[in-house]
């Protein structure tokens, strides 16, 4: 869907540096997710955000952090970037609703940290 | 603790036999239960979600409280439908957050 893009596609970085990877979407959703995925772990939820003032811990935020600039941006901010960072990372966007919405996700962004 | 079982890392099926993606899921309440499809080069989108109770491509998922599973089924494989599955349930009903498991690589032989 390409209403919701990422920004690299793709990055090869050093340990400790500073690495920040960028959402933004079209859709007019509040809520937005940072996942990472491993190969064999499936997707693990890092931080997400259900409006621009609201910012949560998901099961893995350690080591990241995130900011919700405006309803259409969230980044996802690496400080000190380590090799066990090393993964596929999804942005994703839903709707508010009732129950739980559909998520679309972003297209992906494969960080290497050596 | 892994709440999300999806056993199958990789199925091979052939071209006209059924398929089935098991899911087991260990939250308690009601969950609200999804499953995700990645095709080659596309992103992860959704292919079902149990309230709605509808086939999506010929697939369908049924919900067994019993057995807290949402087994995805298609009783003809076609090769388009080769693809990772990610069984996702809420663990929490209305709060909107996944919890994917480790997927399926789904593998159909012409």
């Amino acid at each position: 869907d390409a209403d919701v893009t990422q920004t690299p596609r793709n990055r090869i970085t050093k340990t400790g540096k500073r690495i920040m990877l960028e959402c933004s979407q079209t859709k007019g959703h509040d809520r937005m997710y940072w996942y990472r995925q491993d190969p064999g772990l499936g997707l693990q939820l890092i931080y997400y955000s259900f409006d621009v003032k609201d910012i949560n811990k998901g099961e893995i935020s350690d080591g990241y952090s995130v900011s919700r600039q405006a309803q259409a941006k969230f980044s996802l901010s690496l400080e000190s970037a380590i090799p066990n960072q090393t993964a596929l990372y999804f942005c994703a966007t839903s709707d508010e609703s009732g129950g739980t919405d559909t998520q679309y996700f972003g297209p992906g962004t494969r960080l290497t940290v050596l | 603790a892994q709440r999300v079982t999806q056993p199958e890392k990789l199925l091979s099926v052939f071209k006209g036999a059924p398929v089935e993606l098991k899911c087991n899921y260990s939250y308690s309440g009601s969950p609200e239960l999804f499953w995700y499809v990645q095709y080659s080069r596309q992103r992860l989108q959704l292919l079902l979600r149990h309230i709605s109770r509808e086939s999506i491509k010929g697939f369908t998922a049924d919900l067994n409280k019993g057995e807290t599973s949402f087994h995805l089924k298609k009783p003809f494989a076609q090769e388009e439908d080769s693809a990772m599955y990610y069984c996702a349930p809420t663990p929490q009903y209305g709060n909107n957050r996944l919890a994917f498991g480790k997927g399926n690589q789904v593998v159909v032989i012409p």
